[in-house]
Order: C-alpha cells, then sequence, then structure tokens
C-alpha cells in the first residue's frame, strides 16, 4: 500500500512549456485534490474531483487543467508554464466515508517546479 | 467557507505540554474540525478531527468549546519531531481543505 504517489519529485521548466505532474492512490479513494503551496504560505487548492469523470475548480485553477479517467489516477496538467507557477505542489485523497465531511486526508510528498 | 484564525507561531521546550488554539467563530454545524501539521519539505498529514466532544488519539488530545467557536489541539508531551506546521481546518464540502497560514512550532531541547 504506497498511499498517494506523485512524479515527478522535482522539475525545472522553461516559460511557455507544458508538463504533467502524476499523481496516483491505491487505496481505492474517490476524492482527490491538487494543491499548491507557496513559500511561507498554506496550501490553496487547484482542481479537486469527487470521482472518476467529475472535475472541478478549486480556488486558483488558472493555468492548469486536470480529468479523471480512472479512480487512481489524477494527472494535473501545466499547459503554458508561468514563473507564477514556480511552487511546492501537493496532491491529496480521501474517501467520503459513512460519516460524510469527517474523513481523513492523505497527502503525497509533494513535486517541487520551477519555472524560469 | 468559514475562516480559522491560529497564531503565527509558538514556542515550547520538549517534554512540556503544547496548547495551540485556533478560533473558527464562524462555524456551521456540519462543519468538522481538522488538524494537520506539516513538517518541513513534506505534504501535511493528519492529527486528529472532531465535530461536538473532545477527540484523543495517539498523537494528541482535540478540546472543542461547548460553542464550537474555538478549539485547541493538545501535545501532550512535546518532542522535538512535533517541530512543524500546525493548520486548524473546518471541512464541510468534500473534498475540499481551506488552509490558513498554520501555527509554526518550534520545540527546544
Amino acid at each position: 500500500n504506497a498511499g498517494v504517489t506523485q512524479t515527478p519529485k522535482f522539475q525545472v521548466l522553461k516559460t511557455g512549456q507544458s508538463m504533467t505532474l502524476q499523481c496516483a492512490q491505491d487505496m481505492n479513494h474517490e476524492y482527490m485534490s491538487w494543491y499548491r503551496q507557496d513559500p511561507g504560505m498554506g496550501l490553496r487548492l487547484i482542481h479537486y474531483s469527487v470521482g472518476a469523470g467529475i472535475t472541478d475548480q478549486g480556488e486558483v485553477p488558472n493555468g492548469y487543467n486536470v480529468s479523471r479517467s480512472t479512480t487512481e489516477d489524477f494527472p494535473l496538467r501545466l499547459l503554458s508554464a508561468a514563473p507564477s507557477q514556480t511552487s511546492v505542489y501537493f496532491c491529496a485523497s480521501s474517501t467520503p466515508g459513512s460519516l460524510g465531511f469527517g474523513n481523513t486526508i492523505y497527502f503525497g510528498e509533494g513535486s517541487w517546479l520551477t519555472v524560469v | 467557507d468559514a475562516k480559522t484564525t491560529q497564531p503565527n507561531s509558538m514556542e515550547s521546550n520538549e517534554e512540556e505540554p503544547v496548547h495551540l488554539p485556533c478560533n473558527h467563530s464562524t462555524i456551521s454545524g456540519t462543519d468538522y474540525i481538522h488538524w494537520y501539521r506539516q513538517l518541513p519539505s513534506q505534504g501535511p498529514e493528519y492529527v486528529i478531527h472532531g465535530l461536538t466532544s473532545n477527540v484523543n488519539n495517539r498523537m494528541a488530545s482535540l478540546a472543542i468549546a461547548e460553542d464550537r467557536k474555538s478549539s485547541t489541539l493538545i501535545l501532550h508531551r512535546a518532542t522535538l519531531r512535533d517541530a512543524a506546521v500546525y493548520y486548524c481546518i473546518l471541512r464541510d464540502t468534500p473534498p475540499k481543505l481551506i488552509f490558513g497560514t498554520g501555527t509554526r512550532l518550534q520545540v527546544f531541547p
């Protein structure tokens, strides 16, 4: 049971390049999310998904796309990288469970992205 | 979304108890109170959560005020490994968590 796995861990991009951050979970969780964390700040929600085929925008969705074709995977695509997207990105997953909204969220170890 | 207010930083000595406060005066009846912590260069990890009653687990205790407008995370005996940023979060809409800036806890030997 690996939990939430993110790849790559580190990446340097040039402005205008595109790339995909991969996220996979092996816990059969319905809910998955992407957050970004800038230095000295808390995490901000980019996009989230409540199940395969269903995605929605969070607080800071501009410049990012997501899709959810399977329960396990939730990739985050940067369409045209900008220096403002330099950040640490965290993927998270959880299950709604019988208690509704009281369940634990599991985070990946993060992906450090630098756009030059 | 309901907001939380936490002190920016707190300090403790090793082996002493730590009380981390959180104010959430606009909490709604369906909001669970979650605490996560983030160690340096790692993703956040779950600490504890509760709705109305005080909660205990192997990591910490959560004391919730009777009116639910504030809560306190209690680390009974702080260790150096507990140095982290602690986030108090209200969650009512899955799967969203709205993070504030949290409380940076420093633990001194």
